[in-house]
């Protein structure tokens, strides 16, 4: 099956600093890309969907000035938590999809975040 | 707008028990449905889909069918192992909402020796 990595697994960063998370697909060529947040035992919530090449569709309530997406190439997206607090402390997740995953979104394994 | 439900946990089981796991849906059109695994630590891995009405997705052991009549896909497994345990959530995707995956709340399942 396809596969997503994201990188960090955990960081730890201090509160008002930024930090970045990368997610990308490995084996195929993601043209969408979604971002997930997930608080403790919850369910997964879409916080933006990304295509190659183009600005970021975000849910709504997530703003966009603090959670910057960026989507430039086709194996790789970044999320980039900005002036973090403690609140954004989450298990962020990415999932992949394009053509070569018959358009199915593949998950990254999570990235544990913690602001102090 | 579409919904997904599930039935809430935990769900406590012995090995070799069955397992059902209730998951109903809301939507407009015909969705495609999903049943992912979450390992704890873990991203989400697909376990098995559906896109139509009375299919039935199966992989390792688990099998959930799509009925349409009941707006349902409940998953189910003839006999859990303690591996097994993990957090279960339930998807669907369609129309409208173009790829977005709609989850359910997750229901966690621990299976003892």
């Amino acid at each position: 099956g396809a596969v997503v990595s994201q990188h960090p697994s955990r960081v730890i960063c201090k509160s008002g600093t930024s930090v970045k998370i990368e997610c990308r697909s490995l084996d195929f060529q993601a043209t969408t890309m979604f971002w997930y947040r997930q608080f403790p035992k919850q369910s997964l919530m879409l916080m933006a969907t990304s295509n190659e090449g183009s600005k970021a569709t975000y849910e709504q309530g997530v703003e966009k000035d603090k959670f910057l997406i960026n989507h430039a190439s086709l194996t790789l997206s970044t999320l980039t938590v900005t002036s973090a607090h403690p609140e954004d402390s989450s298990f962020y997740i990415c999932s992949a999809s394009g053509a070569q995953s018959s358009y199915e979104q593949y998950f990254g394994p999570g990235t544990r975040l913690t602001v102090t | 707008g579409n919904s997904v439900t599930q039935m809430e946990g935990p769900v406590t089981l012995s090995e070799e028990a069955f397992l059902t796991i209730n998951c109903t849906y809301t939507a407009t059109g015909y969705p495609s449905l999903f049943w992912y695994v979450q390992y704890p630590g873990e991203g989400l891995q697909l376990l098995l889909k559906a896109t139509k009405a009375d299919d039935k997705g199966s992989n390792k052991g688990f099998e959930a069918t799509y009925r349409k009549e009941t707006t349902s896909f409940h998953l189910e497994k003839g006999s859990v192992q303690v591996s097994d345990s993990a957090v279960y959530f339930c998807a669907l995707k369609g129309p409208p909402g173009g790829g977005k995956l709609i989850f359910g709340q997750g229901t966690e399942l621990s299976v003892k020796p």
